[in-house]
């Protein structure tokens, strides 16, 4: 797990709840990357951030919203918008965009 | 498309016997290779990674080799422990043209080695 912590471990929301996890290094990476997990599935790219105050949408953005205001910090919000939250999610930085990533121990998100 | 398959889906395996699990990628233009292992409820680990040039690199116990040609990558571990019980994934990125690297994840091998 590193330097990266992510909270809390197991979260639970009512279905069109907003719900924000959390994801902090302390690695001095400049790049974060938020990833969800499905059975049977690859890990899939929510979205990602280069550099504090910038990030870009991944591969599957739809219904999730992110802030970088600050280097060690890279929330992630999960909105009423998202058609299926249920999954493991999780969060990454590297060094530099592009190098090897390091990741959080996950946040595995329940709404029923 | 990018795409990364690994076989087999799941294995189990004696402790002590050695294993290698598959992954065949297209991703393109290649860049780099990597192994992990995730511990079930926990992110991923690497194990190795390698470029376009490097066949071969190992970790302890973990051997992985790349066929650049054949698009073909391999994991092989040797004398395997009960904490070899795993998911192991494949990761190949993409060269970049500016902006994120194309990173594309395999879906996984789950190893479960029995005493």
């Amino acid at each position: 797990d590193g330097g990266i912590t992510q909270s809390p471990k197991y979260l639970f929301r009512k279905e069109g709840q907003n719900v924000t996890l959390s994801c902090e290094q302390n690695l001095n990476h400049d790049a974060m990357y938020w990833y969800r997990q499905d059975p049977g599935q690859g890990l899939r790219l929510i979205y990602y951030s280069q550099i504090v105050n910038d990030f870009q949408k991944g591969d599957i953005a739809e219904g999730y919203s992110v802030s970088r205001e600050k280097k060690e910090s890279f929330p992630l919000t999960v909105t009423s918008a998202q058609k299926n939250p249920t999954a493991f999610y999780l969060c990454a930085s590297s060094a530099r965009l592009h190098y090897e990533q390091y990741f959080g121990p996950g946040t595995r998100l329940t709404v029923t | 498309k990018n795409q990364v398959e690994q076989s087999p889906q799941s294995l189990i395996i004696l402790e002590g016997k050695n294993c290698t699990l598959q992954c065949n990628y297209t991703v393109s233009p290649f860049s780099n290779l990597r192994w992990y292992k995730q511990d079930t409820g926990r992110g991923p680990v690497s194990l190795t990674i390698m470029t376009f040039s490097e066949n071969t690199k190992s970790n302890g116990r973990y051997t992985a080799t790349l066929d650049a040609d054949t698009k073909q990558s391999s994991l092989h571990i040797t004398a395997s422990q009960l904490s070899d019980s795993a998911s192991y994934i494949c990761v190949v990125s993409a060269r970049p043209f500016g902006g994120y690297q194309k990173v594309t994840f395999g879906t996984g091998t789950k190893l479960q080695v029995i005493p």
